[in-house]
């Protein structure tokens, strides 16, 4: 039974650019959730989906957006990337938008230069 | 003021000792505590869930204080492989908000 996984692990961009992280959830769980921690910090919690549809949303400006796929894969984008976007983002699963152990993929280590 | 707060440490402890963390919590509307482990720079791990009236797993204890709005983790006869950082997490109509982590070192 696969767990969480993500992609790519590890990933370099320069200011300015975009990117797209990929989130597979774990067996059974359709709801998604991404949260981005930066070094020192716990994780902070950037939106939740469900049923294809962005449920909830924390304090992130537009420029972070994401999407939910039929399979209930997602993807996280960054557009316009900060040097202070750096951090690693984990992707996270549950069964069900409220309660259920959420289960945390390894994350995507993304440095921003 | 942050809704969770931790101190950050670094608690370092030999092995065999007991150590404690504390938590403090803004939101009183928070229904759910937990606490996890973060292995250095791996993903975060569910560790315990944190009840009123206080629950223990083996050589860990969490207790919930609402009154004070603070979260507790005792861990007993520490071992090596204990080391980690210990986050605090608190849910109410939101999502899981995090705690910084208290990092623990358990020394030979």
């Amino acid at each position: 039974d696969a767990g969480v996984t993500q992609s790519p692990t590890h990933l370099i961009k320069t200011r300015g650019q975009q990117v797209t992280l990929r989130c597979s959830p774990k067996s059974g769980h359709d709801t998604v959730s991404w949260y981005q921690q930066a070094l020192g910090q716990g994780p902070q919690f950037i939106f939740q989906y469900y049923e294809e549809e962005e449920r909830q949303r924390g304090n992130f400006p537009d420029r972070f957006s994401g999407h939910q796929f039929p399979n209930y894969s997602s993807e996280l984008n960054v557009n316009a990337l900060l040097l202070g976007d750096s951090a690693l983002y984990l992707c996270a699963s549950r069964t069900g938008p409220v309660a259920g152990e959420l289960f945390f993929g390894e994350g995507s280590r993304l440095t921003v230069l | 003021r942050k809704e969770v707060e931790q101190d950050p440490g670094p608690f370092n402890v030999p092995e065999g000792a007991t150590v404690a963390f504390n938590c403090t919590y803004s939101n009183s509307a928070s229904q759910s505590f937990f606490w996890y482990r973060q292995d250095c720079r791996k993903e975060p791990k569910l560790l315990m869930s944190v009840y009123s009236s206080g629950n223990e797993d083996g050589r860990f204890t969490a207790q919930l204080n609402r009154a004070s709005q603070y979260i507790s983790l005792l861990i007993r006869d520490s071992k090596l492989s204990d080391s980690a950082t210990y986050l605090c997490v608190g849910r109410g109509n939101t999502p899981l908000v995090f705690g910084k982590g208290t990092r623990l070192s358990v020394i030979a």
